[in-house]
């Protein structure tokens, strides 16, 4: 059975404190996907890793990924409160974007 | 630019009646998908249509249909509603490597009471 865990499921943190999301995925043929979604809205694309060693960083969220381990990280610098939101790790197989899996997602909320 | 339309965005439903949910892109994305998404379980596929002419079953297929009428529409029929249908359904579409990621459209909230 194919698998997406995040963890932590609830993180709440505050603002100028770094923190990790953890995310392990069942096989090791896959890429993965990080999506952001805000309360009531749709999902917003953040990043895609395709191979392992993967780096990618955007602002204050650099995410990694480590396909031997199946996991991958999405790691915040020095939070903000504008990125409190839901963060979604997504999986699928190498050869085809069909058959996303997600996981539960981790709810992030920045305090002051 | 649009990227990806779904209509309705909201719509309640009586125990047994049908409906259809709306999705069209606008990208040229080869492929397109169906998730719904409940609370603490995160988005789980419905159906999908890799490229014009093609759809697959997901992970939660029973109760819907879907037509991939062209390369841009992709539309999820609910036959006889149930309470248990209830949820958030979101439409999205990629290319067929999905490298670039998934753009979603901004989501249907179906209640079936």
């Amino acid at each position: 059975e194919l698998k997406v865990e995040q963890n932590p499921l609830f993180l709440s943190m505050q603002e100028g404190k770094n923190y990790t999301i953890y995310c392990n995925y069942s096989t090791t043929s896959d890429r993965l996907y990080w999506y952001r979604q805000d309360p009531g809205k749709s999902l917003e694309s953040l990043f895609v890793l395709l191979s392992n060693g993967a780096v990618k960083q955007e602002g204050r969220l650099m995410a990694s990924l480590d396909t031997k381990a199946r996991l991958s990280t999405l790691h915040i610098t020095a939070a903000v409160h504008d990125l409190s939101a839901t963060y979604f790790c997504a999986r699928s197989p190498l050869w085809t974007a069909s058959k996303l899996t997600f996981g539960t997602g981790t709810r992030l909320q920045v305090t002051l | 630019n649009a990227g990806v339309t779904q209509t309705p965005k909201f719509q309640v439903l009586k125990t047994g009646q049908s409906m259809t949910l709306q999705c069209a892109q606008d990208m040229n994305h080869n492929s397109m998908y169906w998730y719904r998404q409940d609370p603490g379980m995160g988005l789980r596929l419905i159906y999908y249509s890799a490229s014009e002419g093609t759809t697959d079953k997901g992970e939660v297929p029973n109760g819907y249909n879907v037509s991939r009428l062209n390369k841009r529409e992709f539309s999820l029929r609910l036959e006889s509603a149930a309470p248990s249908q209830t949820s958030v359904y979101f439409c999205a579409s990629s290319e067929y490597d999905g490298n670039y990621g998934y753009t979603f459209g901004s989501g249907t909230r179906l209640t079936v009471v």
